[in-house]
């Protein structure tokens, strides 16, 4: 079984709509982190959270909002989706030492109409 | 704002050649290193890190980090058709506890047969 997941792996929705995209890990890892990748733009940071209590805004966190259920789980949700957010999205966790090597999820298409 | 350059690409090296791939950053701070390598619609994952000075080998893989200089190097020996690939550079631009990555864009490889 993967050690990272992600539900669903491909979505569509319509403008307007909240959807939420799942992560969930077997590593034990801290960390866990939702990325954006688009074309062109690489990876960009939408949220981390170190612990359960320690959620923290990344680059681009407008128009998202997080919730870490448990050390294992980490979710994303937009509230009311518009197509630019259209994009691949990605979990990601970390030990959290010096080495910090982030391991990352399947992904998840995201097209919105 | 702190930021890690990559040329995007693409990169044409012939079967059995030498891929080079270079990276800058621009947080003289940076204290950790990873080189990533993407297939198209899938997750980023690790090739290796690199926290030193001087060079880092694993297998046909070798990280060269220069921190007076600012950059880190990927160098692929006895390229394959299946390194064919997007490679992402990514920085810990906190160091230690904090543990953020920033991506670079990505190189994009193509090893041809």
């Amino acid at each position: 079984d993967a050690d990272v997941t992600q539900t669903p792996r491909n979505r569509i929705t319509k403008t307007g709509k909240r959807i939420m995209l799942e992560c969930s890990q077997t590593k034990g890892h801290d960390r866990m982190y939702w990325y954006r990748q688009d074309p062109g733009l690489g990876l960009r940071l939408i949220y981390y959270s170190f612990d359960v209590k320690d959620i923290n805004k990344g680059e681009i966190s407008d128009g998202y909002s997080v919730s870490r259920q448990a050390q294992a789980k980490f979710s994303l949700s937009l509230e009311s989706a518009i197509p630019n957010q259209t994009a691949l999205y990605f979990c990601a966790t970390s030990i959290g030492r010096l080495t910090d090597t982030q391991y990352f999820g399947p992904g998840t298409r995201l097209t919105v109409l | 704002q702190k930021e890690v350059e990559q040329n995007s690409g693409p990169l044409s090296v012939p079967e059995g050649a030498i891929a080079s791939l270079n990276c800058t950053y621009s947080d003289r701070g940076s204290q950790s290193f990873f080189w990533y390598r993407q297939y198209s619609g899938k997750s980023p994952e690790l090739i290796m890190f690199i926290y030193s000075n001087g060079d880092k080998e694993d297998g046909r893989f070798t990280a060269q980090l220069n921190k007076a200089s600012q950059y880190v190097s990927l160098l692929i020996r006895d390229s394959q058709p299946s390194d064919s690939a997007t490679y992402l550079c990514a920085v810990n631009i906190n160091g230690g506890s904090q543990g953020n990555l920033i991506f670079g864009k990505g190189t994009k490889l193509s090893v041809k047969p």
